[in-house]
């Protein structure tokens, strides 16, 4: 099974439309983060978030909200889908432990904003 | 501002044929570089972590090296299941453990 799951993994949407980005992981992490994929662009941090209670702006939440409905949940939300939001979106978890941090990801979710 | 620069884009190799991709860095107080895989369609697969200049890890036929301005990976007579895109990443002591991303090298290794 999967540690870091992502929901759904594929989605078309129209400009203006809200639509939710889900992830869910399985390795007892507190850490967990969203970024974005371009091509060319490299991965890009939206939001992270340490634990329940603790959400932080990435380099480009402009655009997007989170919620981190638990320990093991965080979703990413597009409040008003526009096409430039088109891209491929990952969730991460990490844990630090003795000062050293790992980020896992999870297999991505495509997203096309029409 | 912390910069991540990777080289080449793409390279192209030979099964057999070694080579090196280049992470070139800049961070004001380095806590630890990343090395990460990852497969079309896929999510970055985790590979290596370096914390400090003269470190060098290594799995199967990968090694990272780094030193204080860069960091190289290693490719030891690679397969095709080698190919992938391989991404550097930084994290700068009081970032927060936020990491940059450099753009990644792009990695096609033909039978």
């Amino acid at each position: 099974d999967a540690d870091v799951t992502q929901t759904p993994r594929n989605r078309i949407t129209k400009t203006g439309k809200r639509i939710m980005l889900e992830c869910s992981q399985t390795k007892g992490h507190d850490r967990m983060y969203w970024y974005r994929q371009d091509p060319g662009l490299g991965l890009r941090l939206i939001y992270y978030s340490f634990d329940v209670k603790d959400i932080n702006k990435g380099e480009i939440s402009d655009g997007y909200s989170v919620s981190r409905q638990a320990q093991a949940k965080f979703s990413l939300s597009l409040e008003s889908a526009i096409p430039n939001q088109t891209a491929l979106y990952f969730c991460a978890t990490s844990d630090l432990y003795q000062g050293e941090e790992t980020q896992y990801f999870g297999p991505g979710t495509r997203l096309l904003v029409l | 501002e912390d910069q991540v620069t990777q080289s080449p884009e793409a390279l192209r190799l030979q099964e057999g044929e070694s080579s090196s991709l280049n992470c070139s860095y800049t961070v004001s107080g380095l806590r630890g570089l990343f090395w990460y895989r990852q497969d079309p369609g896929k999510g970055p697969e985790f590979l290596f972590t370096l914390y400090s200049a003269g470190e060098e890890k290594e799995k199967e036929r990968l090694k990272a090296t780094l030193t204080k301005k860069e960091s190289f990976l290693h490719i030891t007579a690679p397969k095709p299941e080698d190919s992938a895109t391989y991404l550097c990443a930084v994290d700068r002591a009081g970032s927060n453990y936020k990491l940059t991303f450099g753009k990644g090298t792009l990695l096609t290794v033909n039978p």
